[in-house]
């Protein structure tokens, strides 16, 4: 299973770091994925990692802004969010691709975090 | 990027009735597409990938077919778990992307 952590409310500009716990699989051969769905919206995939961490990719709406990065030895992923937006707020989803292949469907989700980014 | 229109946004159905859920996509994506089934504070659930093919555990009144743009998902018996929001999902191309979702409720 996957538990997210790290959400609440931040100012416009400010950070937040996010964290997702795995367990139940080997988190290490995994490719992982983070994905956000804003208020009354739908699904938007945010980043992904490989599973060594050698290869990182970021929707353009973030770039620049986020970072994604793992810690195999404690089965975390991790979300650093810098320069946060309104249109950032959001239920953060970290999620595991189905195989080792660099894109593949969704297979594991956890519960999502929230991401409130408000005055 | 690649845009996947769901339709149609809203299905309202009578539990025991068929649904059938479309999913397009603005150019082809094989058959990398999935669907999920989502529930308010629920994780998202994986049904059906490389467009045809369930995913563990998911029950055989779930279905998905299609290739290229064009894909639907049946679901042949609605049971009362089954209301919910779908989403189809490709992963041809990064960045993936998902439809906008069609709400399937009690009629």
């Amino acid at each position: 299973q996957l538990v997210e952590s790290g959400g609440g409310l931040v100012q416009p500009g400010g950070s937040l770091r996010l964290s997702c716990t795995a367990s139940g699989f080997t988190f290490s051969a995994s490719w992982m994925h983070w994905v956000r769905q804003s208020p009354g919206t739908g699904l938007v995939s945010v980043s992904r990692i490989r599973s060594d961490g050698s290869t990182t990719s970021y929707v353009d709406s973030v770039k620049g802004r986020f970072t994604i990065s793992r810690d195999n030895a404690k089965n975390t992923l991790f979300l650093q969010m810098d320069s946060l937006r309104a249109e950032d707020t959001a239920v953060y989803y970290c999620a595991r691709g189905r195989s080792d292949w660099s894109l593949d469907a969704f297979d594991i989700w956890g519960q999502g975090t929230l991401v409130t980014v408000s005055s | 990027e690649i845009v996947l229109t769901q339709s149609p946004a809203t299905l309202s159905v009578s539990p025991g009735d068929r649904a059938t859920l479309s999913c397009r996509a603005s150019q082809s994506v094989t058959n990398d597409l999935a669907w999920y089934q989502h529930k308010p504070g629920q994780a998202p659930r994986l049904l059906i990938f490389r467009a045809t093919i369930r995913a563990t555990g998911i029950p055989a009144r779930f279905s998905g077919s299609g290739s290229g743009t064009d894909f639907t998902l049946t679901i042949s018996s609605l049971q009362s778990e089954d209301f919910a929001v779908y989403y189809c999902q490709q992963y041809t191309i990064w960045p993936l992307s998902f439809g906008g979702g069609t709400k399937v409720e009690i009629k």
